[in-house]
C-alpha cells in the first residue's frame, strides 16, 4: 500500500536559516505529493504539491521537486522565519483512485528568533 | 465558499456517551472524507463519500463509529459509546472527482474531542 516516510523528530533552527525537511514515499500507480501545514489548534492546510515527476511545488518561499527516482519529496526553504513554527506533514493520494491521503508522522519545526 | 467548515470544535464528553461532529464541505465538492489525527501522528483515513454513497471504510472505524451524508451534502459522525482511546482530532476534507480525476483535498479546522 501506499506510505509516507518523515524524518524523525522536531527541528529546531535560527530565523533565517535553511530549511530541509526529508520525505521519502512508497506507491503504487502515479501519486500526487503534497506537503501540509498545521499550526497549532488548527487543521490542515495545503502548502504546495506536485502532481507527477520533476514538477517542483512551490509556495510562500518554500518549495519542493517530485523526484521519482529516489521516491522523494523534500521540502526546502531558503530562510525561514518565526511564523514558519508549525507542524509539516507529507502526504501523498491517487489522483485517479480513491484519492485519500497518506500522511507521514509530521515534524514539528520551531524557529527562535 | 468558506471552505470546509466543522462544528463543534471541540468536544468533551464522559466516558460511555455518545457525540455526533457535522462537516460541511465546499458546495461544489463531490467527495468527502473523515481523517482522525491522534497526539504526535500524522492524519489516518476513516471513511469516504462520494456523494451521498459511502464508497471506503478503514478497519480503524469500529462499529461503534457511523458516519452519513445524506444528501449528498454536510456529513454526520457519530461514535456511540464513547472511550477514552477515541480522544483525537476529527478532521474533514472536501474534492472534486470529474472523470476520474481529483482535485487536491481541502481540510476543515477539526473537531478536538476529549474523552474523560
Amino acid at each position: 500500500g501506499n506510505s509516507v516516510t518523515q524524518m524523525e523528530g522536531p527541528v529546531t533552527l535560527s530565523e533565517e536559516a535553511f530549511l530541509t525537511i526529508n520525505c521519502t514515499y512508497t506507491a503504487t500507480g502515479y501519486p500526487s505529493l503534497f506537503w501540509y501545514v498545521q499550526y497549532p489548534g488548527e487543521g490542515l492546510q495545503l502548502l504546495l504539491k506536485a502532481t507527477k515527476a520533476d514538477d517542483k511545488g512551490s509556495n510562500k518561499g518554500f518549495e519542493a521537486t517530485y523526484r521519482k527516482e529516489t521516491t522523494s519529496f523534500h521540502l526546502e526553504k531558503g530562510s525561514v522565519q518565526v511564523s514558519d513554527s508549525a507542524v509539516y506533514f507529507c502526504a501523498l493520494s491517487d489522483r485517479y483512485g480513491n484519492n485519500r491521503l497518506a500522511f507521514g508522522k509530521g515534524n514539528q519545526v520551531v524557529v527562535i528568533p | 465558499d468558506t471552505g470546509v467548515s466543522q462544528d463543534p470544535r471541540h468536544k468533551i464528553t464522559k466516558r460511555g456517551q455518545n457525540v455526533t461532529f457535522r462537516c460541511d464541505p465546499i458546495s461544489e465538492h463531490n467527495r468527502l472524507y473523515w481523517y482522525r489525527q491522534t497526539l504526535g501522528q500524522g492524519p489516518e483515513f476513516l471513511t469516504y463519500f462520494q456523494n451521498e454513497a459511502q464508497l471506503e471504510k478503514s478497519r480503524l472505524l469500529s462499529d461503534r463509529f457511523s458516519a452519513e451524508r445524506p444528501k449528498g451534502s454536510f456529513s454526520t459522525l457519530e461514535i456511540q459509546r464513547t472511550e477514552q482511546g477515541d480522544s483525537a482530532m476529527y478532521l474533514c476534507a472536501s474534492s472534486l472527482e470529474t472523470g476520474g480525476l481529483n482535485t487536491e483535498a481541502f481540510f476543515g479546522q477539526g473537531t478536538r474531542l476529549t474523552v474523560v
